[in-house]
């Protein structure tokens, strides 16, 4: 079956930092990837998505590059913000319409 | 704009007293979902709508329905819930068909409170 493996938080971080979240995936064919965020309290927000291997999604500063050779997909930030603070989700979507999704990982950033 | 709407945001019921949980869309995708999370853990799918096609999750419990009157709504009932049922109710919609790589999107969920 398919599974999303992400690296277990909380990771704390200064302002500024560099951010980096873990993800690899098993699935069968050729998976679309995703990140959702959720900031506390809401629901999940789409951050960025990649629908094929080499394919890099981009948001807000976040990028994350579908490596299939790897079976990877970690997300990245240069330097992050106070409001970066939130839980995030690595997520894979095969044949079908369901979502399998990663044990999340909560981001705290401190000032 | 809001384009997943759930309401209420926050609900309290009494231990096994029916509730009934609602969700609209103004996406007209033709697959809706209702997901279960607890503490921050990944969602966990509880059934999805596929147009008029109800798919239940094999793990579901009976305690759990759903109800899709049209495109733009759908409807998450708990018969009786218990205390293990606190927790946030999720609603996400996508396309299906040749849409079956696009995200789905979520609403802001419905905190649910046993007391």
């Amino acid at each position: 079956g398919n599974s999303v493996t992400q690296m277990e938080g909380p990771v704390t971080l200064s302002e500024e930092a560099f951010l980096t979240i873990n993800c690899t995936y098993t699935a069968t064919g050729y998976p679309s990837l995703f990140w959702y965020v959720q900031y506390p309290g809401e629901g999940l927000q789409l951050l960025l998505k990649a629908t094929k291997a080499d394919d890099k999604g981009s948001n807000k500063g976040f990028e994350a590059t579908y490596r299939k050779e790897t079976t990877s997909f970690h997300l990245e930030k240069g330097s992050v913000q106070v409001s970066d603070s939130a839980v995030y989700f690595c997520a894979l979507k095969a044949a079908g319409n369901k979502l399998t999704f990663g044990g999340g990982t909560r981001v705290l950033v401190k000032p | 704009d809001a384009m997943v709407i759930q309401n209420p945001r926050y609900q309290v019921t009494q231990f096994g007293k029916p509730v009934t949980l609602s969700c609209s869309q103004t996406l007209n995708h033709n697959v809706m979902y209702w997901y279960q999370q607890k503490s921050s853990q990944a969602p966990k799918l509880l059934f999805h709508y596929y147009d008029k096609d109800f798919n239940n999750e094999a793990d579901t419990p009976d305690n759990f329905q759903s109800r899709r009157p049209n495109t733009s709504f759908c409807f998450l009932d708990i018969r009786s819930p218990g205390l293990g049922d606190a927790a946030m109710y999720l609603c996400a919609t996508s396309r299906g068909g040749e849409g079956a790589y696009q995200p789905q999107h979520f609403g802001d969920g419905t905190r649910l409170s046993i007391l």
